[in-house]
């Protein structure tokens, strides 16, 4: 079956560095999202990753290895707007986002 | 504002009564989805159209009637629901049905008594 994992809360502190592990078993792979919701509003894209290696995007970065099936986004210089949930998705052979339950990311002045 | 504007923000039903859920995109974009979000569940993808034709039907119960008179609109059109269709319903849209870049609406939070 399909299937994404990702840590259902996190806490860190504000000016600090947080790291939101995602693993995934998709049939076929095209992609892996990354996609921001704050309480209360609409899921915003992050960050897409298809080949392996870190993506740079200011203070969020995305990382992606394919053989091990696991990405990782780094927030770094964490601010209290920070707070929100963080949806890992893969998408697979037929082009379908598989989604993650998400992270919530709870942020600590 | 994500240029998907979903109307009604907050819905409450009974199981018996009929009402719509509404998702406008003001994005040029050619394909338009319904997600459903329930607490702490990955998002579930329930209806695609992509140019106004429906591409995805993820064996979503018949209570739930889409429709897309044209590719800004989209319709979910409910009827006889149970209280465990109580979620957040979110409308999407994209530039074309394959991408993973998806614009959301701000969601329909749907309660069934």
């Amino acid at each position: 079956g399909q299937n994404i994992d990702q840590p259902t809360e996190m806490t860190a502190t504000e000016g600090a560095i947080v790291q939101i592990n995602c693993t995934y078993q998709t049939s076929g792979f095209n992609g892996l999202f990354w996609y921001q919701q704050h309480a209360g509003e609409a899921p915003t894209f992050l960050s897409y990753n298809v080949l392996d290696g870190l993506e740079e995007k200011g203070r969020f970065s995305s990382f992606l290895s394919r053989s091990k099936g696991y990405s990782y986004l780094l927030l770094k210089e964490l601010q209290m707007k920070d707070s929100a949930s963080y949806l890992c998705a893969s998408r697979d052979s037929n082009y379908q986002l598989i989604w993650g339950a998400g992270t919530k990311l709870i942020i600590k002045p | 504002e994500t240029g998907v504007t979903q109307t009604p923000r907050h819905l409450v039903m009974g199981m018996t009564n009929k009402k719509s859920l509404k998702c406008e995109q003001h994005l040029g974009h050619n394909a338009m989805y319904w997600y459903k979000q329930s607490a702490k569940k990955p998002l579930e993808l329930m209806f695609v159209y992509n140019f106004k034709e429906q591409t995805e039907n993820n064996s979503v119960p018949s209570r739930f009637s889409p429709e897309c008179p044209n590719s800004s609109h989209l319709f979910l059109h409910l009827h006889t629901l149970q209280p465990e269709d109580s979620a957040l319903y979110l409308c999407a849209s994209s530039p074309e049905g394959d991408t993973g870049e998806l614009f959301f609406g701000e969601g329909s939070r749907l309660t069934v008594l």
